[in-house]
């Protein structure tokens, strides 16, 4: 188990520039989320895979936003034209299927946008 | 849909004495309860759940927490507290017959040395 990765770490943009980030969820995991954190807020949720399938996404998120995850194993979460108030911690999470199951969380991906 | 209020931003605890980070929820059924804590520039860890069964549950770093249904309550609590548990945490709902879980807006504990 060598937990959730997520690359990079941080990236800086300018607004209106797209941006892509990747994230490897623990490999027996079939469940992988995306959440938004700003400062001082807790996680907000975006969207979430079961395998390949894309089975959620928050009323919230703008169309700018997509998310992937191709082969039911890495996932990518692409936010096209920045605006500055993109700017935040962008988190995956990855769970085994069961609703009792915990959410493991990476480190995250720190956007900025200038 | 499901919520979670965290009522309290910041709560200040001196080293060696018990500690409380208070939590409430909303949800249309039977929840699934979860504690994370979050240090500086990392993602979230992991506490402790609650799923069913005895109304106190114990979780990672000598953290516990009370189930409370009648008070829509699950505080989290600790009898003696660590400089070193010094950081966010945060309370997290999941409602039965949804996927996604709900995060609170945090607690950040700071313990006094």
């Amino acid at each position: 188990d060598t937990g959730v990765s997520q690359n990079p770490r941080h990236k800086i943009t300018k607004r209106g520039q797209n941006v892509t980030f990747r994230c490897d969820p623990i490999s027996e995991h079939n469940r992988l989320y995306w959440y938004r954190q700003t400062l001082g807020q807790g996680p907000e949720f975006l969207t979430y895979f079961q395998n390949e399938a894309q089975l959620e996404k928050s009323r919230l998120l703008s169309d700018r936003f997509s998310a992937e995850r191709p082969k039911g194993s890495f996932s990518t979460l692409e936010i096209q034209r920045t605006e500055q108030g993109d700017s935040a911690m962008y988190l995956c999470a990855s769970s085994l299927g069961q609703l009792n199951s915990p959410l493991h969380f990476g480190n995250g991906t720190r956007l900025t946008v200038t | 849909a499901q919520s979670v209020a965290q009522p309290e931003d910041q709560v200040n605890v001196a080293e060696g004495n018990p500690l409380t980070v208070k939590c409430t929820y909303s949800v249309s059924g039977n929840p699934y309860l979860f504690w994370y804590v979050q240090y500086p520039n990392r993602g979230l860890q992991f506490l402790l759940k609650y799923i069913t069964g005895d109304n106190l549950v114990k979780g990672s770093y000598g953290f516990e927490a009370e189930f409370n249904k009648s008070q829509t309550s699950f505080h989290l609590k600790k009898p003696s507290a660590l400089v070193s548990d010094s950081a966010l945490y945060f309370c997290a709902v999941r409602d039965i017959g949804d996927d996604k879980i709900i995060f609170g807006k945090g607690t950040r504990l700071h313990i006094l040395p």
